[in-house]
């Protein structure tokens, strides 16, 4: 089933904070998070495994809260290369932290000046 | 390495004709992945690959969508009597084994008109 994610789009001022958040109904192994700018490739951000992990590079970090089955984004002092529109991807296992994906909807990220 | 390559990056089809698509992966990533996105929408499973085997094909997937992925090394997807619904963007993603998030290429844009 395919995760659901929230906000569906959010505007930010260069600097702000935003969460974006990523709910499943079934039982998550992992989530994956990535960033795909218009017209181009999702490029991947981080992967978060079954443990409730936190992880976090720059000013991007995530969490992942396997009893809830909900994953959260969290951009700080955002930068204008922060636009983009994020997906979460979850795998139920079987094989792999890698295994297929599910994507989110995606949520619209716009970092204004 | 020069990362994901697939091509040709955009096609244009009359409805019934075949189409083939080829991705080349990340040379050292055994596994390879096939998803499909239309605007607005998260990336879809549609199949996936460890070296030469095709280890599972969506059940949305119907029979005139085929994938091969001979000797292990690039892919192709190939539809046969498109239809107007096959028009969306078709991505190709790689991943080592056991390893880290996608690798996804710049995709192959589908038009059927």
């Amino acid at each position: 089933q395919q995760p659901v994610q929230s906000p569906q789009a959010v505007i930010l001022r260069e600097g702000e904070d935003a969460v974006i958040n990523c709910s499943s109904s079934k039982a998550l192994y992992s989530v994956h998070w990535y960033r795909q700018k218009h017209g181009e490739a999702p490029v991947f951000l981080m992967i978060l495994l079954k443990g409730g992990e936190q992880k976090g590079h720059d000013k991007i970090s995530a969490s992942f809260n396997e009893k809830k089955q909900q994953s959260s984004l969290y951009l700080t002092a955002s930068q204008l290369s922060y636009s983009g529109t994020y997906f979460c991807g979850t795998g139920g296992g079987g094989g792999g932290s890698n295994y297929k994906l599910t994507f989110g909807k995606g949520t619209l990220l716009t970092v204004n000046p | 390495d020069t990362g994901v390559s697939q091509n040709p990056r955009h096609k244009i089809t009359k409805r019934g004709q075949n189409v083939t698509f080829r991705c080349d992966p990340i040379s050292e990533h055994n596994r390879l992945y096939w998803y499909r996105q239309t605007l607005g929408q998260g990336p879809e499973f549609l199949t996936y690959f460890q070296n030469e085997a095709q280890l599972e094909k969506s059940r949305l997937l119907s029979d005139r969508f085929s994938a091969e992925r001979p000797k292990g090394s690039f892919s192709t997807l190939e539809i046969q009597r498109t239809e107007q619904g096959d028009s969306a963007m078709y991505l190709c993603a790689s991943t080592p084994t056991g390893g880290d998030g996608y690798t996804f290429g710049s995709g192959t844009r589908l038009t059927v008109v």
